[in-house]
């Protein structure tokens, strides 16, 4: 089946710095991936939807300049947070659309917890 | 109201019991409807997936949809501890990204 690998699983970075977090899909083109959040014992909240060679966008209340989003190519979109804060700290996830027979599956990699020191 | 309604649990069943778990939603929109499990502190995984009203089966796992109703269930037969996680229903009215329930927790105690 269809594979959406994440990486790094998790990381652990300090206040006010950096963190990439990356989205591959392994075996289909994703022209459409999408980037959640999710903080303990709740359900997922998509932060923007990246497309392939355009900008992506941006949920209400998600800030763009924090988080970047950029969708290279059709099996590659990163995740950087910027000017990490401790409120930033949480599980992202990514998902891919792939194309199956009935057009419209989505799959989600193993996401990565994100913890600001 | 949201679009999207799940008991979000915990529901404890005995193993071997079936489980019943099902969502409501609000936007007539919605026509792709699909279930996660996620165990803790890992990614949704993919369980099933439909178009249709009607039931699909797959394994111990049956999905059921009535759009008549604007309701969703999951059923899984034969439930075993390794079912214990967080059930997601989620739907979309096309290529679009998906609206998520809250989840239900489900524990199978052994």
């Amino acid at each position: 089946g269809a594979v959406v690998s994440q990486h790094p699983s998790w990381v652990i970075c300090k206040s006010g710095t950096s963190v990439k977090i990356e989205c591959r899909s392994l075996d289909f083109q994703a022209t459409t991936m999408f980037w959640y959040r999710q903080f303990p014992k709740q359900s997922l909240m998509l932060m923007a939807t990246s497309n392939e060679g355009s900008k992506a966008t941006y949920e209400q209340g998600v800030e763009k300049d924090k988080f970047l989003i950029n969708h290279a190519s059709l099996t590659l979109s990163t995740l950087t947070v910027t000017s990490a804060h401790p409120e930033d700290s949480s599980f992202y996830i990514c998902s891919a659309r792939g194309e199956s027979r009935s057009g419209n599956t989505i799959y989600f990699g193993e996401g990565s917890w994100l913890t600001v020191v | 109201q949201k679009e999207v309604e799940q008991d979000p649990g915990p529901l404890s069943v005995p193993e071997g019991a079936i489980v019943s778990l099902n969502c409501t939603y609000s936007n007539s929109a919605f026509q792709y409807f699909m279930w996660y499990r996620q165990y803790s502190r890992k990614g949704p995984e993919l369980l099933m997936y439909t178009y249709s009203s009607g039931n699909k089966e797959d394994g111990r796992f049956t999905a059921q949809v009535d759009k008549s109703s604007k309701y969703i269930s999951l059923f899984i037969r034969d439930s075993q501890p390794s079912d214990s996680a967080t059930y997601l229903c989620a739907m979309n009215p096309g290529r679009r990204a998906l609206t998520f329930g809250s989840g239900t927790r489900l524990q199978v105690q052994p």
